[in-house]
């Protein structure tokens, strides 16, 4: 069993949509990223969290430390927002990768 | 991803050939990794450091070697390439302890043929 895992796999939307992308983890963390890949393109982080929640712009990010859950939103989805979304982990020294869900956003 | 540069961005090597992929920062952050990136496998931690002088291994090592002599740099050796190690490499930095953003490498497309 993955030590992160994230559902759903894959996703598909219409523009406009509400989005929820959900990752669990399975060990102690001091930290969790939520990542943006695009089509043959490079990482990026969208947020950093150790507690609560943070906002920007179209996008929310939540973690339950105590549920060991963690959600990223997005509001009012648009095909800009196309693309691979990962959670990773900060346990000690070390990330550690979800499988990423892939996200479609049609016009 | 400024702060991080991952050279080169592709890549093709024959079987047995060797070579280096290199990944610098000017963040001085002391913790410096490289992933390999497979399809349906998300991303594993091949080698990492925190900090000059020091590395260790992570879930997929076998087959590659790192060094960190400097904070800036670590790069990442294919001593014998093998098809198996045709992936997507993406190098990342940043400040763990404590919780910071983590930087990454453009990414190198790698074809072992």
């Amino acid at each position: 069993k993955n030590e992160v895992e994230q559902s759903p796999q894959n996703l598909t939307a219409q523009e406009g949509e509400f989005i929820t992308i959900n990752c669990s983890y399975s060990v102690g963390i001091s930290a969790l990223h939520w990542l943006q890949q695009h089509p043959g393109g490079g990482i990026v982080s969208l947020f950093m969290l150790s507690s609560g929640k943070k906002k920007h712009g179209r996008l929310i990010a939540t973690i339950n430390i105590q549920e060991k859950h963690s959600s990223l939103h997005i509001t009012a989805s648009h095909p800009r927002d196309s693309a691979v979304y990962i959670c990773a982990v900060i346990v000690t020294d070390k990330l550690i990768f979800g499988t990423g869900t892939r996200l479609q956003v049609f016009p | 991803n400024a702060g991080v540069t991952q050279t080169p961005k592709f890549q093709v090597l024959k079987t047995g050939q060797s070579m280096t992929l290199q990944c610098a920062q000017d963040m001085n952050h002391e913790y410096m990794s490289w992933y390999r990136q497979d399809p349906g496998m998300g991303l594993r931690l091949i080698h990492y450091s925190v900090g000059a002088g020091i590395t260790d291994q992570g879930e997929v090592p076998n087959g590659y070697n790192v060094s960190r002599s400097t904070t800036e740099d670590f790069p990442l050796r294919l001593l014998s390439a093998a098809p198996s190690q045709t992936s997507v490499y993406f190098c990342a930095s940043g400040r763990f302890r404590g919780g910071t953003e983590a930087f990454f490498g453009q990414g190198t497309r790698l074809t072992v043929v």
